[in-house]
């Protein structure tokens, strides 16, 4: 199967949380990745986390992680019509000279 | 610092035809890849670098060859284009292999007829 899946679509309204999942298979992933990509523009990385941890907040943003069920999720709080864009996941596993595996992204709409 | 820059924006090309990706980067990396991004897909690796005069295969590196003569500058090349090779090509920079944070550039929107 696939190395690392996302759901392809997400669609929420203005101001309620966003919660964009992942899941990947190798557990000898290093860290794990959320990259957004908006329309044609390059990725920009929005944040990480290594696996040992469970949980990493960033002002709008909570990564929460279950190594055991390989799940990682992205929630945005308070989602805006900006944040509206393709979401990545990506993992980097060990002694891959830390080479990233993508998910094939996630498209959030954010509805006002 | 400029971070990753990547010319031309946007190319059309003929089957057979070839032509050269131009990546660079000013924040002194040793660690710079390029990835093509498929509707629909995720990024692929195509080829990396750990440093200058090292490269090495991604997961779909046929088509395209790479060099890396200076830290600054990593190429892509397509010696004959072929339509499969329709996509838009992202170069990315990391400071080592033991550091997080990749940049990515803007990309190359590549259209082979």
């Amino acid at each position: 199967g696939e190395d690392v899946e996302q759901s392809l679509f997400l669609s929420v309204r203005e101001g309620d949380s966003s919660v964009i999942n992942c899941t990947y298979t190798d557990s000898s992933s290093t860290y794990l990745y959320w990259y957004k990509q908006e329309p044609g523009a390059g990725l920009q990385l929005l944040t990480y986390i290594f696996s040992n941890m469970d949980m990493k907040q960033d002002q709008r943003l909570t990564v929460l992680l279950n190594k055991k069920d390989k799940h990682l999720s992205l929630r945005i709080a308070d989602t805006q019509t900006g944040d509206s864009a393709i979401y990545f996941c990506a993992e980097s596993k060990e002694g891959s000279q830390g080479n990233l595996i993508f998910g094939k992204g996630t498209k959030l709409s954010v509805k006002p | 610092n400029a971070g990753v820059t990547q010319t031309p924006k946007f190319q059309v090309l003929k089957t057979g035809q070839s032509m050269t990706l131009q990546c660079a980067q000013d924040m002194n990396h040793e660690y710079m890849s390029w990835y093509r991004q498929d509707p629909g897909m995720g990024l692929r690796l195509i080829h990396y670098s750990v440093g200058a005069g090292i490269t090495d295969q991604g997961e779909v590196p046929n088509g395209y060859n790479v060099s890396r003569s200076t830290t600054e500058d990593f190429p892509l090349r397509l010696l004959s284009a072929a339509p499969s090779q329709t996509s838009v090509y992202f170069c990315a920079s990391r400071l080592d292999r033991g550091q997080e944070t990749q940049y990515f550039g803007p990309g190359t929107r590549l259209l082979v007829l």
